[in-house]
């Protein structure tokens, strides 16, 4: 089944400690791919995009995410967590000719403590 | 640009209830999704569109209604609520398929 998949639903992390986020998608080819942020109460803000070329991408807030096409994965960085990242993270793909179809995973909640 | 908005912000209805939430971009996108947020489910897209007239489903559906008169507005109808339409609804859009999403702020909507 296509899926896209976040297997930590929480993670916390001290105040300038790295971070890495997990996610791994199920789709026949490549499809393009997303990290947003919701912080609480908010909508959606997009973080980064891969669509296609370099596979190491880099988006707003000092966050990176790295595109391994072997492990069909997409995890999100960042060398140094700010508290005011404490936020939901989201990966999602887009299906480009499926309509106007786009998937999310389940999220990741992030703590981050002093 | 006001980008995506969404009318109401906050509603409460009653089991069996009608309303529409609104969506308007001013974008000129063509393509336009609703979706619904569930705590642990992530975002789910209930329909979308890809241009004035055409709306198709996706994974969560049922109970729900939309048309796409202009490309602008992209109205979501729930005609008769229940319990289990209790969520936040996002509606997007964006200027090819499968490409990045503009949201607007969200409606949290509760069914009693």
């Amino acid at each position: 089944a296509q899926s896209v998949t976040q297997p930590d639903i929480h993670i916390t992390v001290s105040e300038g400690a790295s971070l890495e986020l997990r996610c791994n998608y199920s789709y026949g080819a490549t499809p393009y791919l997303f990290w947003y942020v919701q912080s609480p109460g908010q909508g959606l803000q997009l973080l980064l995009k891969y669509f296609s070329g370099d596979t190491l991408v880099q988006g707003i807030k000092g966050f990176e995410a790295e595109f391994k096409r072997s492990q069909s994965s997409f995890n999100l960085r960042k060398p140094s967590v700010h508290w005011s990242d404490a936020a939901e993270y989201f990966c999602a793909v887009g299906l480009p000719n499926t309509g106007n179809q786009f998937y999310f995973g389940t999220g990741t909640s992030l703590t981050v403590i002093p | 640009n006001a980008g995506v908005t969404q009318t109401p912000k906050f509603q409460v209805l009653k089991t069996g209830q009608s309303m529409t939430l609104q969506c308007a971009q001013d974008m000129n996108h063509e393509y336009m999704s609703w979706y619904r947020q569930d705590p642990g489910m992530g975002l789910r897209l209930i329909h979308y569109s890809v241009g004035a007239g055409i709306t198709d489903q996706g994974e969560v559906p049922n109970g729900y209604n939309v048309s796409r008169s202009t490309t602008e507005d992209f109205p979501l109808r729930l005609l008769s609520a229940a319990p289990s339409q209790t969520s936040v609804y996002f509606c997007a859009s964006s200027y090819e398929p499968g490409y990045e999403q503009f949201f607007g702020p969200g409606t949290r909507l509760t069914v009693l």
